[in-house]
Parts: structure tokens; C-alpha cells; sequence
């Protein structure tokens, strides 16, 4: 069946760079995309961007300068790299395909 | 951006009862392709959010038909016919059509 796993650090320094992977199953990421959103906490959802069947890649304009969305179709991974991250990052951060949604993982944006 | 305004922002509901909500868009949803890509998901608490329908108004697989989806061009409604316990949390609606993909901000329904 269809799931997405999210992995990560959990704390992050400011003006650090986050990276994450969403390890897949269950469907195949070259006809398939994958989104990623975030949550600060007791907030609302954001898009941040996301990956298509073919590579191709849209992110949200208030990100796009600090973030990066690429994939590994032999490791069924989708990965995050958003740099010079700030306190107001502090969020879950989640991956997306269609209805499934992964776990989730916190990360913590604090020296 | 398209902003996606819901209301109320709270719902205070009894059990079997129904329960609507409201979504609209500041700009038509409408995508060059004919279909409108306007989704309502639900977030339990502590929970992540969960798709219950896509394109205004088709249900996700394992999604009871309490739960409908009405609207078009930017006006949409999510509504459930008897709320059951298992239905308390936040809902979302999130349009697909134009980039970024925006979410509103949230209906949270609880139990009266």
C-alpha cells in the first residue's frame, strides 16, 4: 500500500541549512508526484513545493530562493534542502502524494 | 497568490447533526484543463491531515458519504450530514489549480 515516511534532524541552527528525505512506497515517483508541506506549531498548513513524475519541480514563491526539492527514483526518496533557516522554520514538516500523507517530523529551528 | 477564506472559523456541533463549511477563493479555481482542483482535508488532532475530497466534490476512497463537496469557479461548501465523534478537527480546503498551492485557514469543528 501507499506511504510516505518523513526523516530528518530535529534541531536546526539558525542560518543552518534543513534537509529531509520522504521515503516512498507503494507508488513509483517517475509517473507520480510528491508535495511537501509544513505546520508551524498550533498554526495553519503551507505549501512549500513539490516534484513531478518527470523531475520537473514548482516551489512556493516565498521560498523559492531557500529551497530545494530533488528525488532519488532508485531509492524511492524525495528530498528537502532549505537553507539560511530562521526561528519562524519551527514546524512539522510533512510529505504528500495525492490522499497519503506521511507522519510528519518536528524540526526545531534554535542555537 | 489565491487566498482561500473559510468560515466559520469554529463549529460547535452535537452529534447527528450536520455541520457546513464554507470556502471561497479570491480568484476562480477553474484550471485551463476544465477541472477545478479544490480539495477538503481533515486533521485530527495530533494526527496528519487526511484528504476526504478531491475535485470539489469527489470522495476519497474509505471516506463515508456523510461527507459531500459542493461549488464552482470560487465558492465551495463542504458539508456533513450527521457528525459523528470521529469527524472533530480541523478542516482545510487547499486549491490545486494555481501556483502556490494555498490552503485556507482552517474550520476547527467541535462537539456541543
Amino acid at each position: 500500500q501507499v506511504q510516505l515516511k518523513e526523516s530528518g534532524p530535529g534541531l536546526v541552527q539558525p542560518s543552518q541549512t534543513l534537509s529531509l528525505t520522504c521515503t516512498v512506497s507503494g507508488f513509483s515517483l517517475t509517473s507520480n508526484s510528491v508535495h511537501w508541506v509544513r505546520q508551524p506549531p498550533g498554526k495553519g498548513l503551507e505549501w512549500m513545493g513539490g516534484i513531478w513524475g518527470d523531475g520537473s519541480t514548482d516551489y512556493n514563491s516565498a521560498l523559492k530562493s531557500r529551497l530545494s526539492i530533488s528525488r532519488d527514483t532508485s531509492k524511492s526518496q524525495v528530498f528537502l534542502k532549505m537553507n539560511s533557516l530562521q526561528t519562524d522554520d519551527t514546524a512539522i514538516y510533512f510529505c504528500t502524494h495525492g490522499s497519503y500523507w506521511g507522519q510528519g517530523v518536528m524540526v526545531t529551528v534554535s542555537s | 497568490d489565491v487566498v482561500m477564506t473559510q468560515t466559520p472559523v469554529s463549529l460547535s456541533v452535537a452529534i447527528g447533526q450536520p455541520a457546513s463549511i464554507s470556502c471561497k477563493s479570491s480568484q476562480s479555481l477553474v484550471h485551463s484543463d476544465g477541472k477545478t482542483y479544490l480539495n477538503w482535508l481533515l486533521q485530527r488532532p495530533g494526527q496528519s491531515p487526511k484528504r476526504l475530497i478531491y475535485l470539489v466534490s469527489k470522495l476519497d476512497s474509505g471516506i463515508p458519504d456523510r461527507f459531500s463537496g459542493s461549488g464552482s469557479e470560487t465558492d465551495f461548501t463542504l458539508k456533513i450530514s450527521r457528525v459523528e465523534a470521529d469527524d472533530l478537527g480541523v478542516y482545510y480546503c487547499l486549491q490545486g489549480t494555481h501556483f502556490p498551492y494555498t490552503f485556507g485557514a482552517g474550520t476547527k469543528l467541535e462537539l456541543k
